[in-house]
């Protein structure tokens, strides 16, 4: 069965803090697509990043950057120097390729609360 | 480009009410998606469609229905609503494993 599993429900940090958001999956497909979102406070979600599994190449985008692990079936999140503007909840998300309807299955999200 | 568009963004219902949740997209995707997200969860499939004509359940679709006569709408639908539909429902399309696009969610309350 497909799975995203976010063990932090909850991390707070101080501006210019780094911080990293776990992402674990779990699918028996080995063609698959994983994504981040962003949740602010308004409510919407923005997407961040898609990844396609046969590309295990880490991506840097600003302050963000993403480690993408097979062997341990992970897809961390990092926000380097953070900002009041990134509190907000971040949910990873699972996509299968093959044979399927092309949903994404959600993890429960982790809330990030970045103070000044 | 409008991208996705839901309407109502806020509704209040009473038990037992029907309403229609709207969804209008424009880059003429053929997959579309119902969620609800509860709160301090992620997202939930409801409903989904590979194009028009053709809609599915997803993972929770008690209590709703939907159509898909064109590329562009999505409607979904409550019959008979509960308070266990108080939930911000999403919609979103895609070209399948493309990148989904959301909506901006409409917020509804069942009392």
């Amino acid at each position: 069965a497909q799975k995203v599993t976010q063990a932090q429900t909850e991390i707070s940090v101080v501006e210019k803090e780094d911080v990293t958001l776990d992402c674990v999956y779990e699918t028996r497909d080995t063609t698959y697509y994983l994504f981040w979102y962003k949740q602010p406070p308004s409510g919407e979600l923005v997407f961040l990043i898609r990844r396609n599994s046969f590309d295990e190449q880490n991506e840097i985008s600003g302050r963000y950057s993403w480690n993408f692990q097979k062997s341990t079936s992970s897809f961390n999140f990092t926000i380097t120097a953070s900002q009041v503007v990134d509190s907000a909840v971040y949910f990873c998300a699972l996509s299968e390729a093959v044979g399927s309807q092309g949903n994404l299955i959600f993890g429960k999200g982790t809330k990030l609360s970045v103070k000044p | 480009n409008a991208g996705v568009t839901q309407t109502p963004k806020f509704r209040i219902l009473k038990i037992g009410q029907s309403m229609t949740l709207q969804c209008t997209q424009d880059m003429n995707h053929n997959y579309m998606y119902w969620y609800r997200q509860d709160p301090g969860m992620g997202l939930k499939l409801i409903y989904y469609s590979v194009g028009a004509g053709i809609t599915d359940k997803g993972e929770v679709p008690n209590g709703y229905n939907v159509s898909r006569s064109t590329t562009e709408d999505f409607p979904l639908r409550l019959e008979l609503a509960a308070p266990s539909q108080t939930s911000v429902y999403f919609c979103a399309s895609t070209d399948h494993t493309d990148t989904q696009y959301f909506g901006p969610g409409t917020r509804l309350t069942v009392l």
